[in-house]
C-alpha cells in the first residue's frame, strides 16, 4: 500500500520561506508517476501547486511559479516543496499526492499538514 | 489563466439523480484533459471517484459515473444516498503539463 506523509513547520512568518517534505512508503518514487502538492485554505477549494515527474521534470501553477520550487530525493523516497515570500494568503492545509502518468489522476494522498503564515 | 468551472452548489433528493459539471473558461473539455472527480470532507484528503473521464476508482459504487456532456466533463450520481452529501471537485490536466482544479460543488441530499 502506498503511503504519503507530509512534514514541516506549522507556523511560518511572512515573508519567510515555507519548506515541506513528503515521505513516501510502499512505492519507489524514482520508478514512475508524478508527485505533487495541492493546498486548501480553510473553507475553500483545492488548488494544485506543483508536480514533479519521477525523472525530475517540474511543473508549476502559473500564479505561483515565481515563488515555488519542487525537488525529488529518490534515494530517501522523499520530495519537497519550497514556497518563498509567504503571506497570510498561503495559509492552508498542504497535501502531497501521487498522480498517474497515464491517468493523470491523484490516486494517493497524504493526510495533509496545516501551515499558518503569521508574524 | 485557465479557470475550471463547477456549480457552487446543488441539491438532490434521496434516490434521485444529479449531474455535476466541469467546464473550461475558454474552450471545451475533452478526454485529452483526463478529467477526474474527487469527493471530499473538509479537512480530509480527497477520495478519487472517477479518473480518465469515466473510469471508476476501486471501491467506488457504480451509482457514480463520469462522461463528457457537450463541452463539459460530467459526474452523475444515480440513486443518491444521504452519505453522498459532500463536496465534489474535478481536476483537468492541461497540455502544458499543469493541473487545474475546479472550485468545487457542495452537494446537499435532502
Amino acid at each position: 500500500q502506498v503511503h504519503l506523509q507530509e512534514s514541516g513547520p506549522g507556523l511560518v512568518k511572512p515573508p519567510e520561506t515555507l519548506s515541506l517534505t513528503c515521505t513516501v512508503s510502499g512505492y519507489s518514487i524514482g520508478s514512475g508517476y508524478f508527485w505533487g502538492w495541492i493546498r486548501q485554505p480553510s473553507g475553500q477549494g483545492l488548488e494544485w501547486i506543483a508536480s514533479v515527474s519521477h525523472t525530475g521534470n517540474t511543473y508549476y501553477s502559473p500564479p505561483l511559479k515565481s515563488r515555488v520550487t519542487m525537488s525529488l530525493d529518490s534515494p530517501n523516497n522523499q520530495f519537497f516543496l519550497r514556497l518563498t515570500s509567504v503571506t497570510a494568503a498561503d495559509t492552508a492545509i498542504y497535501f502531497c499526492a501521487r498522480a498517474g502518468r497515464g491517468s493523470k489522476d491523484f490516486d494517493y494522498w497524504g493526510q495533509g499538514t496545516q501551515v499558518t503564515v503569521s508574524s | 489563466q485557465t479557470v475550471v468551472t463547477q456549480e457552487p452548489s446543488f441539491s438532490v433528493s434521496p434516490g434521485g439523480t444529479v449531474t455535476l459539471t466541469c467546464g473550461l473558461s475558454f474552450g471545451s473539455v475533452s478526454t485529452t484533459h483526463y478529467p477526474s472527480w474527487y469527493q471530499q470532507t473538509p479537512g480530509h484528503p480527497p477520495r478519487t471517484l472517477i479518473y480518465s473521464t469515466n473510469t471508476r476508482s476501486s471501491g467506488v459504487p457504480d451509482r457514480f459515473s463520469g462522461s463528457i456532456l457537450g463541452n463539459k466533463a460530467a459526474l452523475t450520481i444515480t440513486g443518491a444516498q444521504a452519505d453522498d452529501e459532500s463536496y465534489y471537485y474535478c481536476v483537468l490536466f492541461m497540455r502544458t503539463g499543469i493541473w487545474v482544479f475546479g472550485g468545487g460543488t457542495k452537494l446537499t441530499v435532502l
